[in-house]
C-alpha cells in the first residue's frame, strides 16, 4: 500500500528555534498533502491544506507566519515551527492524497514536538 | 461546519466481547466516512472506507454502517482482542480535495 514517511518522529527543542518536518510520500504523486495537530485526548484539527506549486491555505486561527509550508515537489511537504513555543509543543501528523485520485488518504506516522 | 462527535470516549472490554463505537456527525454532505486507528504516539492506519452511497463496510472482523440520514457511522469490532486496544477515530470528508473532518476518539482497551 502507499507509504507516507514524515521525519522525524521525535523532536525537542529550546524555546525560540525553528523546526522543519518533512513529509514524503515514498511510491504515489501528491498534488495536496494535510497538517494536522493534536493535542493530547483531542481530536486532530486540520492546520493547513498545501499543494504543490502553490501557496498553503491555512484554517482559521492558524498563524501563516508561524507555521511555514512548503510543497515544492509532488513528493515532499514540509511544515517549519518557527520560534517555538511550549504551546506549540503537540503531535504533528501529516496525510497525503494520491494524484492519481485513490480518495484514501495515507498518513504519516507523525512527530511529537516538545519545547521546553 | 462539521463537526464529529464520537461516544464513548473510552471503553473498556472484556477479551471476546463485541465492539460497538459510534460517531455522529452534524453535515450530511460528505464525500465520505473513514474509520481510522490510532496506537499511542503513533500515526493513523486506516481501516474502513464507507462512500456517501454506501451502507456500510467490511474487513475482516470489523463492519463500519453509515446513515447519511441521521448522520451516524458505527464501527463494530466483532471478538474483541487484547491487540485491539487502540484509539479509534472517525473523520468525514468534506470537500473533494480530500480535507477531514475528525472526532475525538473512542479509547478503547480489551482486557485478556
Amino acid at each position: 500500500g502507499a507509504v507516507v514517511s514524515q521525519h522525524p518522529s521525535r523532536v525537542i527543542c529550546k524555546s525560540g528555534t525553528s523546526v522543519k518536518i518533512e513529509c514524503r510520500s515514498l511510491d504515489f504523486q501528491a498534488t495536496t498533502m494535510f497538517w494536522y495537530r493534536q493535542f493530547p485526548k483531542q481530536s486532530l484539527m486540520l492546520m493547513a491544506t498545501s499543494n504543490e506549486g502553490s501557496k498553503a491555505t491555512y484554517e482559521q486561527g492558524v498563524e501563516k507566519d508561524k507555521f511555514l509550508i512548503n510543497h515544492a515537489s509532488l513528493t515532499l511537504s514540509t511544515l517549519t515551527v518557527t520560534s517555538a513555543h511550549p504551546e506549540d509543543s503537540s503531535f504533528y501528523i501529516c496525510s497525503a492524497r494520491d494524484r492519481g485520485g485513490n480518495e484514501k488518504l495515507f498518513f504519516g506516522s507523525g512527530t511529537q514536538l516538545s519545547v521546553l | 461546519k462539521q463537526e464529529v462527535t464520537q461516544i464513548p470516549a473510552a471503553l473498556s472490554v472484556p477479551e471476546g466481547e463485541n465492539l460497538v463505537l459510534n460517531c455522529s456527525f452534524t453535515d450530511s454532505a460528505i464525500y465520505n466516512l473513514q474509520w481510522f486507528r490510532q496506537d499511542p504516539g503513533k500515526g493513523l492506519t486506516s481501516l474502513l472506507l464507507i462512500q456517501s452511497s454506501q451502507r456500510e463496510q467490511t474487513s475482516g472482523r470489523l463492519n463500519a454502517s453509515l446513515d447519511k440520514s441521521s448522520g451516524r457511522s458505527t464501527l463494530y469490532i466483532a471478538a474483541s482482542q487484547p491487540g485491539d486496544s487502540a484509539t479509534y477515530l472517525c473523520a468525514g470528508l468534506t470537500d473533494s480535495w480530500g480535507k477531514l473532518q475528525f472526532g475525538a476518539g473512542t479509547q478503547v482497551v480489551v482486557t485478556p
